[in-house]
């Protein structure tokens, strides 16, 4: 089935350590994004790539990384500088041109113990 | 300003009722608009865009106002499964920049 595969779908990750989110894409869409949700609150955006090799902060990346070295592979990793990381992360992608809508994965949860 | 601002609600509604929601942006740029639906603790799916001209799928219609820089959802005969949280999103400036709401949440009680 094409798509977007998250893994894993739940995560708990010890104070201290850095975690990676891997986000897989089988769509052939130029553009991925990560997107932090908070219980009862919006998406906020963490980062995007337009292209393989290129990617741009969004609103919230301090304590995130990222990579892009394959057009369908774009992992987070939650770093120990993120002070609060516990949340649901939603990676998604959509085609380069403009009026195209955008697909999410199933989505990330992480928790902190 | 927020680019996208919706009415958090929360709407309770009864079985068969009429609800709509509107949702505005700032960027008179905006060139793309669409609902998306999220189920609590899913992610969000495509439940239409939204044309210049207005649109239907079913028992749900969704119109755009440029002039008055706003997009709305109707849903007519409200279920029971139409419960969620509805998110309008704005394509602002073509190619790749997305903006979200923060959501309207719906209940529609038997």
């Amino acid at each position: 089935d094409g798509g977007i595969t998250q893994s894993p779908k739940y995560l708990f990750r010890k104070e201290g350590q850095n975690v990676t989110l891997s986000c897989e894409q089988n769509l052939n869409h130029d553009a991925m994004y990560w997107y932090r949700q908070d219980p009862g609150q919006g998406l906020r955006l963490i980062y995007y790539s337009q292209i393989v090799n290129d990617f741009q902060k969004g609103d919230i990346a301090e304590g995130y990384s990222v990579s892009r070295e394959k057009k369908e592979s774009f992992p987070l990793t939650v770093t120990s500088a993120q002070k609060n990381p516990t949340a649901f992360y939603l990676c998604a992608s959509s085609p380069a041109e403009a009026g195209n809508t955008i697909y999410f994965g199933e989505g990330s949860w992480l928790t902190v113990v | 300003r927020k680019e996208v601002e919706q009415d958090p609600g929360p709407f309770n509604v009864p079985e068969g009722a009429t609800v709509a929601f509107n949702c505005t942006y700032s960027n008179s740029a905006s060139q793309s608009f669409f609902w998306y639906r999220q189920d609590c603790r899913k992610e969000p799916k495509l439940l239409m865009s939204v044309y210049s001209s207005g649109n239907e799928d079913g028992r749900f219609t969704a119109q755009l106002n440029r002039a008055s820089q706003y997009i709305s959802l109707l849903i007519r005969d409200s279920k029971l499964s139409d419960s969620a949280t509805y998110l309008c999103v704005v394509n602002a400036r073509g190619g790749n920049q997305f903006y979200f709401g923060t959501g309207t949440s719906l209940t529609v009680i038997p």
